[in-house]
């Protein structure tokens, strides 16, 4: 009865490859989100999508390509990773075309070597 | 200076003791404040959230928001072993659903 899920939960890789973290909810939700969690635990907003669409992008290197196939799934893409990615990748979702109550999932964390 | 000042503790106190949390900010213009409870390797729990100024109670929870100050804490009554994770401040400005996070405080509480 998992809320929001994500896999993979522990993500390691070399420099230069592509990989793919992906997310899903089964609340019902119709707004999902990407964090980035860095090393000093500070939480920032990536990505936001309401219905399917992107409504915000901050300013995150285009390396970072998130996908939606539907309300229920936002995954990640990343390609030509960097040791400054290594962080731990949060996915959360709300409902009603916004809220401030967000709900998270897991994590993924990402070790690039 | 960061937008949402938060110290990162650890704060340790032992099983029954009454915490304070707290965290400044710097923009004016937030309206909506959250406090999230993060345990280890968990993803962010949504603990509680207040518009504007004022006290929010929930069981042992009491959140609290002063405006003229730029400061918000989270009190914990009767603090258990259980309440051990971090907590983290945030708050958003009125329209905008995405919030500005603190950095957490570590709490610990030993039996």
């Amino acid at each position: 009865d998992t809320a929001v899920s994500q896999t993979p939960k522990y993500l390691v890789t070399q420099m230069g490859n592509d990989k793919s973290i992906k997310c899903e909810q089964n609340l019902g939700h119709d707004t999902m989100y990407w964090y980035k969690q860095d090393s000093k635990k500070f939480l920032k907003i990536m990505f936001s999508y309401n219905n399917k669409e992107l409504i915000i992008n901050e300013t995150v290197p285009n390396r970072f390509s998130p996908k939606s196939p539907d309300k229920a799934h936002l995954n990640l893409h990343i390609n030509s990773l960097e040791l400054g990615d290594s962080a731990v990748y949060f996915c959360a979702s709300s409902g009603t075309g916004g809220s401030y109550e967000q709900y998270f999932g897991p994590g993924t964390r990402l070790t690039v070597t | 200076q960061k937008e949402v000042e938060q110290d990162p503790g650890p704060l340790s106190v032992p099983e029954g003791a009454i915490v304070s949390l707290n965290c400044t900010y710097s923009n004016s213009a937030f309206q909506y404040f959250m406090w999230y409870r993060q345990y280890s390797r968990k993803g962010p729990e949504l603990l509680m959230y207040t518009y504007s100024s004022g006290n929010k109670e929930d069981g042992r929870f009491t959140a609290q928001v002063d405006k003229s100050s730029k400061y918000i804490s989270l009190f914990i009554r009767d603090s258990q072993p259980s309440d051990s994770a971090t907590y983290l401040c945030a708050m958003s400005v009125g329209g905008s659903y995405i919030p500005t996070f603190g950095r957490g405080t570590s709490l610990i509480v030993h039996p």
